[in-house]
């Protein structure tokens, strides 16, 4: 069973303030790595997908990176602001072109105004 | 212009019963899943289509079959439904490759009583 692990489960930080969360997978057989934003009472939005190891994406304040011979990625949101707030899922995929997403439990992020 | 859409948005039935939940996407994708929300909120692959063919058939029960008529829908079937398929079902669509980001749809929230 690949385990997919998200750290920290949970994080509340003030409007402004600067944060990033990761996520640990096995690294053997690595294919691509998907970030994905859910807000409460939502579907998931996908952030960015990645496949190369030293792959850094930027969208707005929201940025990753990725080290697959590890078996990580970060996520960083600069200047937090309380739309921010949502969970943020990890999920690579293992099977290739036809690989399946296994997902983790996410970071949930509460940003207070 | 919705991408991809789901009905019932929500559906209580009985056990024993059987129901469907269909989905459309409108994104020109040539790939479908189904995943599963979990009690702990984990988000599960059951099934991934590719070209109207099923391509990844994960363990779940074979109560759930999908179906797919044509390559913008993914049904989802449920025979003889049981207490623990309460859940939240959630459709998703695709460029076929693994490296493409997933659209999911609002999802259904199923309760079987």
């Amino acid at each position: 069973i690949l385990n997919v692990e998200q750290s920290p489960q949970s994080l509340h930080v003030q409007e402004g303030d600067s944060t990033n969360f990761t996520c640990s997978f096995p690294s053997s057989n690595f294919y691509a790595l998907h970030w994905y934003r859910w807000e409460t009472a939502k579907s998931p939005e996908a952030l960015f997908v990645m496949t190369l190891n030293g792959d850094e994406k930027k969208k707005g304040r929201i940025s990753a990176t990725l080290n697959t011979k590890e078996g990580y990625s970060y996520l960083y949101i600069k200047g937090s602001q309380p739309e921010d707030s949502a969970t943020y899922l990890c999920a690579p995929n293992y099977g290739g072109s036809q690989g399946n997403l296994i997902f983790g439990k996410g970071t949930k992020l509460s940003v207070k105004p | 212009d919705t991408a991809v859409s789901q009905t019932p948005k929500y559906l209580v039935t009985q056990m024993g019963n059987d129901k469907s939940i269909k989905c459309e996407q409108n994104l020109g994708h040539d790939t479908m899943y189904w995943y599963k929300q979990d009690s702990k909120k984990f988000l599960k692959i059951m099934f991934s289509y590719n070209n109207k063919e099923l391509i990844i058939n994960e363990t779940v029960p074979n109560r759930f079959s999908p179906k797919s008529p044509d390559k913008a829908h993914l049904n989802l079937h449920i025979n003889s439904l049981e207490l623990g398929d309460s859940a939240v079902y959630f459709c998703a669509s695709s460029h076929s490759g693994g490296t493409y980001e997933q659209y999911f749809g609002p999802g259904t929230r199923l309760t079987v009583t």
